[in-house]
């Protein structure tokens, strides 16, 4: 089964650090993805990257950014962190499909707390 | 550009009952539908999709949906619940055609189940 590892399942930061959010996948998946996880919002996606260097703006974008130098990795940066990025973050992989939409495999996610 | 309602936030049944979680979409073609149950602290993990064919999917742990492209609906559905079942459910749908694979996530429904 792919796993989807993501390194820090609980950070606690203060307002205007830069925080890194990591994500390790180990099965050769193509596609990548962050979604953060609000009550009563569901999952909105972040960012995405279909390929080592490629990105591309999700639905809410400000205030982050994305980094993918290898293809099993793909990070999260929170140039300046605010409360209002107080959240649970959960990454993800797919497979390339040409088809269209694959099954999404998540990580446990990552709950950062801003004060 | 595709959306996702879950109409229902939170459900309570006693265990043993049959459930029906509701989803609808909005897509101006014939979807990928997608349900994935959170269980506290975890990531999500996929129930069943639906990508072409019968539109009666079959998933793990005794989940169903069915997709009804009239009423642009896909439910979900359990013929006897278990106490172990309790968890967030969410409904998605991705695009067919995308190379990108994202997916658009429901606001998800919070299942309690009674002994």
């Amino acid at each position: 089964d792919v796993k989807v590892t993501q390194s820090s399942r609980y950070l606690v930061k203060r307002t205007g650090e830069k925080v890194f959010l990591e994500c390790v996948q180990d099965m050769d998946h193509e596609n990548m993805f962050w979604y953060r996880q609000d009550p009563g919002l569901g999952l909105r996606l972040i960012y995405f990257s279909y390929d080592v260097k490629m990105k591309e703006k999700g639905d809410i974008p400000e205030g982050y950014s994305v980094s993918r130098e290898k293809k099993e990795r793909f990070s999260l940066i929170l140039e300046s962190a605010s409360t209002n990025q107080t959240s649970m973050y959960l990454c993800a992989s797919s497979l390339y499909s040409y088809a269209g939409a694959n099954v999404l495999t998540f990580g446990a996610g990552s709950r950062l707390t801003v004060l | 550009a595709q959306s996702v309602t879950q109409p229902d936030i939170h459900i309570t049944v006693s265990e043993g009952a049959s459930l029906e979680l509701r989803c609808n979409y909005s897509y101006g073609a014939t979807p990928y539908l997608f349900w994935y149950v959170q269980s506290p602290g975890q990531g999500l993990q996929l129930l069943l999709k639906y990508f072409s064919g019968d539109t009666l999917v079959q998933g793990i742990k005794g989940f169903e949906a069915e997709f009804k492209r009239s009423q642009s609906s896909f439910n979900l559905r359990k013929p006897s619940v278990h106490w172990s079942d309790a968890a967030e459910y969410f409904c998605a749908v991705g695009a067919q055609g995308s190379s990108y694979g994202k997916l658009t996530f429901g606001q998800g429904t919070i299942l309690t189940v009674h002994p």
